[in-house]
């Protein structure tokens, strides 16, 4: 088993859907919780960070962590088509490694 | 401000031949990672390295060495390549040990 899941989809929406991606895990030492964007061909951008639980919103995203259930999420309000991307999570322990675990990515079809 | 940047951005090895890819960080940033992304899967922690000693590795061959240099940037050597080596190479920097890492474009190997 993966210490970290993820669907690799795709997943195809309307233009301005809501988009929920997910990711669950199972390490429950995990504490750092991050999605990154990747569009084809190009570097991993830090999109949201989260420590421990709880909601974090910035913009049209929110990332949500639910550590009794080991499950992330990352919703995208009003899509776009710039936003179809490959959505990766990533998450490590509080201490004693400097190692982030992905997960395989979730591609992203916004359709205009 | 520049971000990660990494050389060279494409390159074509044969198998049993050497590669060395370089990173230079973010301003201000100490810490250096290396990940390897197989196509369709996500990152898979190589090395990080902190104020130049290495402070992590992940499950790779010794084949895969790096090292840091005193103004931070970084490189990966890769001895003996094979065909299995071809992947998006990734570098990643943060301030300090733990923080946050942000991606550079990524260094393409294809190993023929």
């Amino acid at each position: 088993q993966k210490e970290v899941e993820q669907d690799p989809g795709p997943l195809s929406v309307p233009e301005g859907a809501i988009v929920s991606l997910n990711c669950t895990y199972s390490n429950s030492a995990f504490q750092y919780f991050m999605w990154y964007r990747q569009y084809s061909r190009k570097g991993p951008e830090l999109l949201m960070y989260t420590y421990s639980s709880g909601n974090k919103e910035d913009g049209r995203f929110t990332a949500q962590v639910d550590k009794s259930s080991k499950y992330i999420s990352l919703f995208i309000r009003d899509s776009q088509p710039s936003d179809s991307a490959t959505y990766l999570c990533a998450m490590r322990r509080t201490s004693g490694t400097y190692k982030y675990i992905f997960g395989t990515g979730t591609r992203l079809k916004v359709l205009a | 401000d520049a971000g990660v940047t990494q050389s060279p951005t494409h390159l074509i090895k044969t198998r049993g031949q050497h590669v060395t890819l370089r990173c230079s960080p973010i301003s201000g940033h100490k810490s250096v990672s290396w990940y390897q992304q197989v196509l369709g899967q996500g990152p898979q922690f190589i090395f990080q390295y902190y104020e130049k000693e290495e402070r992590g590795r992940g499950n790779f061959p010794d084949r895969f060495s790096a090292r840091q240099f005193p103004n931070y940037s970084s490189e990966l050597n890769v001895n003996a390549l094979l065909l299995g080596d071809s992947a998006l190479y990734l570098c990643a920097s943060s301030r300090q040990g733990e923080d946050t890492i942000y991606f550079g474009e990524g260094s393409w190997l294809t190993v023929v």
